[in-house]
């Protein structure tokens, strides 16, 4: 499984939009990047999916260059509501009929008033 | 939707219980996981089921064991509690030979052992 590396935490004000980047160097063919979010004392909850270019729904954008090396994040004028821990997955969910799905240690985001 | 119930919300328990943490999904999925998540640490997988009576090891097993004896129900057993097994604990359910890694979470059990 593909091993990710984001930054700890950051700290943004409110109106601002937000990236935050993924790094997964030995990222496979058949690999998906995903993303959660989680706010205190909840399990976390999908936010957005992407395998190549861009892909952007209501809540995020992501972008992913060519190489696939890496992943970024990005959430449009970011509100107070927007505090929450931001995980970074990646992984092929039909690798060998099950697989074991690891999180990281994640980005703590701060939005600041 | 799909709702991934934890039978507990706020667990308090004594050293050396043994504990069940029960975890019931209602889509049907076949992957199901146990995660603890500590201050700092992120979440990190304790087991995964892929199929009934079917399990595997995460990233940390020991002191715990689990049980999965219907479809929808996947239990995390500590068998003999101890302090450092205080912690948030969240089931997570996910569907085989889905093209992508989309994880549905429970709302965590906190569990106390005192």
């Amino acid at each position: 499984l593909a091993k990710t590396t984001q930054p700890i935490s950051m700290d943004s004000y409110e109106g601002q939009e937000v990236n935050i980047t993924c790094s997964h160097n030995n990222i496979a063919t058949n690999d998906y990047i995903t993303w959660y979010q989680q706010f205190p004392s909840q399990g976390p909850r999908f936010i957005i999916q992407g395998y190549k270019t861009k892909v952007t729904n209501e809540v995020a954008s992501l972008f992913i260059p060519a190489d696939r090396k890496s992943s970024t994040l990005s959430l449009p004028r970011v509100s107070l509501s927007d505090t929450a821990v931001y995980y970074c997955l990646v992984g092929n969910g039909n690798s060998g009929g099950y697989q074991k799905v690891t999180f990281g240690t994640g980005t703590k985001l701060q939005v600041i008033p | 939707d799909v709702k991934v119930t934890q039978s507990s919300r706020y667990l308090v328990k004594r050293t050396g219980e043994k504990v069940f943490l029960e975890c019931v999904q209602d889509m049907d999925h076949e992957n199901m996981f146990w995660y603890r998540q500590d201050p700092g640490l992120g979440l990190r997988l304790i087991y995964f089921s892929y199929d009934v009576k079917m399990k595997e090891k995460g990233d940390i097993p020991e002191g715990y064991s689990v049980s999965r004896e219907k479809k929808e129900r996947f239990s995390l057993i500590l068998e003999s509690a101890s302090t450092n097994q205080t912690s948030m604990y969240l089931c997570a359910t996910h569907s085989l030979g889905a093209t992508n890694e989309k994880l549905f979470f429970g709302s965590g059990t906190q569990l106390s052992v005192l």
